[in-house]
Order: structure tokens, then C-alpha cells, then sequence
């Protein structure tokens, strides 16, 4: 079946550590997206891409990095210059026209 | 920012219908009505989507106003499992960037 894979579900980060998010869609999708989450708060954007080798900022991209070197797959690296990085992050993707579909979501926490 | 406003939190009994205000006056012309649902830690949901028409699909029902500054989401008959926030979003259609609000917590309850 097609879909977005997120892993890990669980992720647990040192402070001053980066940590990579990993985020795989196999619907051939063109765009790619991140999102974080803090409790009882909706959706904020951190960095898309609409094409390969492409990728622009979000609301709340400081303190994170992505790349795009597939078309297939999106990564987002959480630096040790992100204060505040506990939070769920959500990765979605969309063909460009229309809706999007969403991963299951990485809760990463920093002990 | 979110276009949208909705109210925090609605309560529904099971087997009603459930009606999800959203206002979104500043709508222009080529943006689209979209509805996403959250269950709790898991990735929203896709539900409905227009433009001008009302529309239906398995899930629900979209009704958007003449003037399109506001929708009505309607789930006919809510049960336990429709229990999550539902996110009204505005976006244009084309390589579009989804701002999500707080969206409405919905209670259906026995």
C-alpha cells in the first residue's frame, strides 16, 4: 500500500545532540512537508520542498535543516541550535494539487 | 497564519449529527475549504475538501456559504470514534502551503 512511513515513532535526544527525523512517501508525490506539534497547539510549518533539490522555510525553521536528494524521501535534522525541541513532528506530502497525506508522526524528546 | 476561526471545543451525543462552524472571511477567490481530522498522536486526517459547491463524500458533508467567509463541516451520524480536532484550513490548490489553526475538539459522548 502506499503511504508515508515516520521513523522513529519514539525518539530520544541528549541535549546539544542532533538527531535526524526520517520521512519516506512511496505515492510519488512531488511535495514534501514538515510540521511540529506542541501540545494542545495546532500544526506549524518548519520546511517543504515542491521538487527535488529544492526546499524553502517554514513559520519555524531555525534550529532545523532538511534536504532532498530523492524524490522519495525528506529528511529533518533537529541541530543542538533548537532550544526548545521536544514536540511531535509530522511529515506529509501532497501530489501539488490538492489535499495532503500525512505520516504517523515522530514524538521526539530531549532528556 | 491561520485564515480560519473556529470554536475550541464542541460536544455531540452519539448518533447525532455533528455541525463544525468555520468562519474564513478573508477567503479569495482560488483558495479551497479543507478539512482535516486528528486523533490523538497520530497524523490528521484527510476528509473534505471545495470550493463553492457544497460537497459529500463518504465521511461527511461540507457546506459552504454563497459569499464563501464561512463553512459548515457535518458528520450525520457522529459515533465514539469521531471523537478528535478538526482543522478547517484555506489554501490555494496549486502547490499549496496548509496552515492549521487549533482547530475545533469535538466530544461525541455516549
Amino acid at each position: 500500500d502506499g503511504g508515508i512511513t515516520q521513523s522513529p515513532k519514539y525518539l530520544f535526544r541528549k541535549e546539544g545532540q542532533n538527531v535526524t527525523l526520517s520521512c519516506e512517501q512511496n505515492l510519488n508525490h512531488d511535495a514534501m512537508y514538515w510540521y511540529r506539534q506542541d501540545p494542545g497547539q495546532g500544526l506549524r510549518l518548519i520546511y517543504y520542498s515542491q521538487i527535488v533539490n529544492d526546499f524553502q522555510k517554514g513559520d519555524i525553521a531555525e534550529g532545523y535543516s532538511v534536504s532532498r536528494e530523492k524524490k522519495e524521501s525528506f529528511p529533518l535534522t533537529v541541530t543542538s541550535a533548537q532550544k526548545n525541541p521536544t514536540a511531535f513532528y509530522l511529515c506529509a506530502s501532497s501530489t501539488g494539487l490538492g489535499g495532503y497525506t500525512f505520516g504517523s508522526g515522530t514524538r521526539l524528546t530531549v532528556v | 497564519d491561520a485564515k480560519t476561526t473556529q470554536p475550541p471545543s464542541m460536544d455531540c451525543a452519539e448518533g447525532r449529527a455533528a455541525n463544525l462552524p468555520c468562519n474564513h472571511s478573508t477567503i479569495s477567490g482560488n483558495e479551497y475549504v479543507y478539512w482535516y481530522r486528528q486523533i490523538h498522536s497520530q497524523g490528521p486526517q484527510y476528509i473534505i475538501h471545495g470550493l463553492k459547491n457544497n460537497e459529500t463524500n463518504e465521511m461527511a458533508s461540507l457546506i459552504i456559504t454563497e459569499d464563501r467567509k464561512s463553512s459548515t463541516l457535518i458528520l450525520p451520524h457522529a459515533t465514539l470514534r469521531d471523537t478528535a480536532v478538526y482543522y478547517c484550513i484555506v489554501s490555494e490548490y496549486n502547490f499549496n502551503k496548509f496552515y492549521f489553526g487549533s482547530g475545533t475538539k469535538l466530544n461525541v459522548k455516549p
